[in-house]
């Protein structure tokens, strides 16, 4: 069985902060994908990262990074100087290699980021 | 990438009656196409599975006679919310894929039932 943590219900931050989202998995699979998806207000899922369980170095896009650390089941999302446009729910996803479309999501953090 | 469009984007409809909520990939073939529910504040929770030409497998404890998945061609998956109560009121968002490919998520269908 598949299972995603996300232990932060809710951030608040002050705009041009740094924000770190936590995310914990737990797979009995050796290779697999993870993810990260913004759901702003309006519900729509946007798509921000997938990484395989192959490839454990960070990446950074603009304001966005991650962190996978296989040894401690982890793959955490920072946002540099965040801004009032951030603030929405971020799900943390995995899924199996052969599967890559069957997501199983965590709780999801919501993220205010107050002006 | 890949376009999956949903279709209506909000319902409002009276208890007792259907609805029928679409799911279109637009520049692909979807083998799959899978069906999400999402309570508010709540995360989302896969309903089902359904494949080309085949009964959609659902997950435990979503009622399949209340919850009809029809994925009549590769492009087109439908999930119809029969006989529709306010419980069900909720957010349906799907996706859809092909082969091993990554899926894609259409807008999402915010369902109230009143």
């Amino acid at each position: 069985a598949q299972k995603v943590t996300q232990a932060q219900t809710e951030i608040s931050v002050v705009e041009k902060e740094d924000v770190t989202l936590d995310c914990v998995y737990e797979t009995r699979d050796t290779t697999y994908y993870l993810f990260w998806y913004k759901q702003p207000p309006s519900g729509e899922l946007v798509f921000l990262i997938r990484r395989n369980s192959f490839d454990e170095q960070n990446e950074i896009s603009g304001r966005y990074s991650w962190n996978f650390q296989k040894s401690t089941s982890s793959f955490n999302f920072t946002i540099t100087a965040s801004q009032v446009v951030d603030s929405a729910v971020y799900f943390c996803a995995l899924s199996g290699f052969g599967s890559a479309r069957q997501l199983t999501f965590g709780s999801g953090t919501q993220l205010t980021v107050l002006p | 990438g890949a376009v999956v469009s949903q279709h209506p984007s909000r319902v409002i409809c009276k208890s007792g009656t259907s609805v029928k909520i679409e799911c279109r990939s637009l520049d692909f073939q979807a083998t799959t196409m899978f069906w999400y529910r999402q309570f508010p504040k709540q995360s989302l929770m896969l309903m089902a599975t359904s494949n080309e030409g085949s009964k959609a497998t659902y997950e435990q404890g979503v009622e399949k006679d209340k919850f009809l998945i029809n994925h009549a061609s590769l492009t087109l998956s439908t999930l119809t919310v029969t006989s529709a109560h306010p419980e069900d009121s909720s957010f349906y968002i799907c996706s859809a894929g092909h082969l091993n490919t990554e899926a894609f998520f259409g807008q999402g269908t915010r369902l109230t039932v009143v």
